[in-house]
């Protein structure tokens, strides 16, 4: 089974709208981390944002948030008053197991492309 | 501050050759990683390392040697290239929680474009 889905191959979005781009997970593990990169055609990952399994507030980041649904077990990224530069691939990643017992292996989604339209 | 320094940007190689290719960090970070990325596959890790003179596998392993003999450097070695191999690849390192640190974010190298033929 896939630890990351990421159902929207691509999305076509006018600027200055919101965007959510969708991320669902699959772990059994109570402690866990997610996160946002983005990737634009120059190919560098970018960071984005990150949210802990305990946190207990969806993660926010300039224009960037993350609708952390738990029992879900989705943690979409909600980009607000999008611009032409957020034209990206954008990954999803999991990291599994608590962050004090060496579990920094990334697991990533297939990836959303996500176009800005003027 | 350099960050993560992956060379060289593109190469290509022809079947059966071999070559290292090298990434290094000057953040002092302790865990290092490749991945590799292909086409509607995402990101995939190759191998990892935890610290100098620690390494082990990823989910895709197979035809790559690395080794860490200091904290900056992790070359990720093709011993002999396939087609297969085409693909782009990624350095990544962050802080360990192994040793006391919190990792909320990987710095990714540039990566290397890499054409098996």
């Amino acid at each position: 089974a896939q630890k990351i889905t990421q159902t929207q191959p691509g999305m076509f979005v006018q600027e200055k709208e919101a965007v959510t781009l969708d991320c669902t997970y699959d772990t059994s593990d109570p402690s866990y981390g997610l996160f946002w990169y983005k990737q634009p055609s120059s190919g560098e990952m970018i960071f984005l944002i990150y949210q802990g399994s305990y946190d207990q507030q969806n993660a926010t980041e300039g224009r960037y948030s993350l609708n952390f649904q738990k029992a879900r077990k989705s943690a979409n990224l909600v980009i607000s008053a999008s611009q032409l530069g957020d034209s990206a691939m954008y990954f999803c990643a999991m990291r599994e197991g608590p962050i004090n017992f060496g579990n920094e292996k990334l697991t990533f989604g297939t990836g959303t492309r996500l176009t800005i339209i003027p | 501050n350099a960050g993560v320094t992956q060379t060289p940007k593109f190469q290509v190689l022809k079947t059966g050759q071999s070559m290292t290719l090298q990434c290094a960090q000057d953040m002092n970070h302790e865990y290092m990683s490749w991945y590799r990325q292909d086409p509607g596959m995402g990101l995939r890790l190759i191998h990892y390392s935890v610290g100098a003179g620690i390494t082990d596998q990823g989910e895709v392993p197979n035809g790559y040697n690395v080794s860490r003999s200091t904290t900056e450097d992790f070359p990720l070695r093709l011993l002999s290239a396939a087609p297969s191999q085409t693909s782009v690849y990624f350095c990544a390192s962050s802080y360990s929680s192994l040793k006391g640190g919190i990792n909320y974010g990987y710095t990714f190298g540039s990566g290397t474009r890499l054409t098996v033929v």
